[in-house]
């Protein structure tokens, strides 16, 4: 079963970039669409975007001029940069599997923005 | 984009009560539609696909149904481990859009 994996720090400061990376273990990065998707605390699901095992990537047009999403299939693991954070951006952010529907997702982790 | 509308956002059924969540698309997204649970803390989990797919493991009183742009979750006899946030969640084109969630509670 495919299992993943967010890491990076979970304390950011406004105005910083917000670096998260994902790796996938127990099975390939490859042929597959790898997303993020964050989560206020309290609030509902919002979709940042995925991108493709050859790297092409699609994002939310809500956050398209500050994000970016890439992947190293060498190590099996994508990634995540979220630039010029503020207080609003502060959530659990997690990464998941796309076939579509969003099948294996990591457990999440908690970026808080904040000086 | 893909706009959905879900409803209602909060609900509280007594155990064994029939549970029916709503969710409305802006425009025709054909059966892509997938349904997830979240219980409080945890990760979501994927229930549903294809508007009534059941993913492989969950419970049989879980069912969807739907199409076009008007879609439904329905728990067929609620259980105390049914509470959590319901989703329902657009893959017909990016972005991928999600509800705005149902919270269940048990009366």
């Amino acid at each position: 079963q495919v299992q993943l994996q967010e890491s990076g720090p979970g304390l950011v400061k406004p105005s910083e970039t917000l670096s998260l990376t994902c790796t996938v273990s127990r099975g390939s990065i490859i042929s597959y669409f790898w997303s993020w998707i964050r989560q206020p605390p309290g609030k509902g699901l919002e979709w940042i975007g995925y991108v493709y095992y050859n790297g092409s990537a699609t994002y939310n047009p809500s956050l398209k001029s500050r994000v970016t999403i890439s992947v190293d299939t060498s190590k099996n693991q994508f990634s995540l940069r979220l630039a010029s954070v503020t207080a609003a951006d502060t959530a659990v952010y997690y990464c998941a599997r796309t076939v579509g529907m969003l099948d294996y997702w990591g457990q999440g982790m908690l970026v808080t923005v904040s000086s | 984009d893909i706009q959905v509308t879900q409803s209602p956002s909060a609900l509280s059924a007594f155990v064994g009560d029939r549970v029916t969540i709503t969710c409305r698309a802006s425009q025709d997204i054909s059966n892509y539609v997938a349904w997830y649970q979240q219980k409080p803390g945890k990760v979501p989990m994927l229930l549903i696909l294809g508007a009534s797919m059941l993913q492989s493991g969950v419970p049989s009183r879980f069912s969807g149904s739907g199409s076009g742009t008007q879609f439904t979750l329905t728990i067929s006899s609620l259980q105390p481990e049914d509470v959590a946030s319901y989703y329902c969640q657009n893959y017909h084109s990016a972005p991928l859009t999600f509800g705005q969630g149902t919270r269940l509670e048990i009366k």
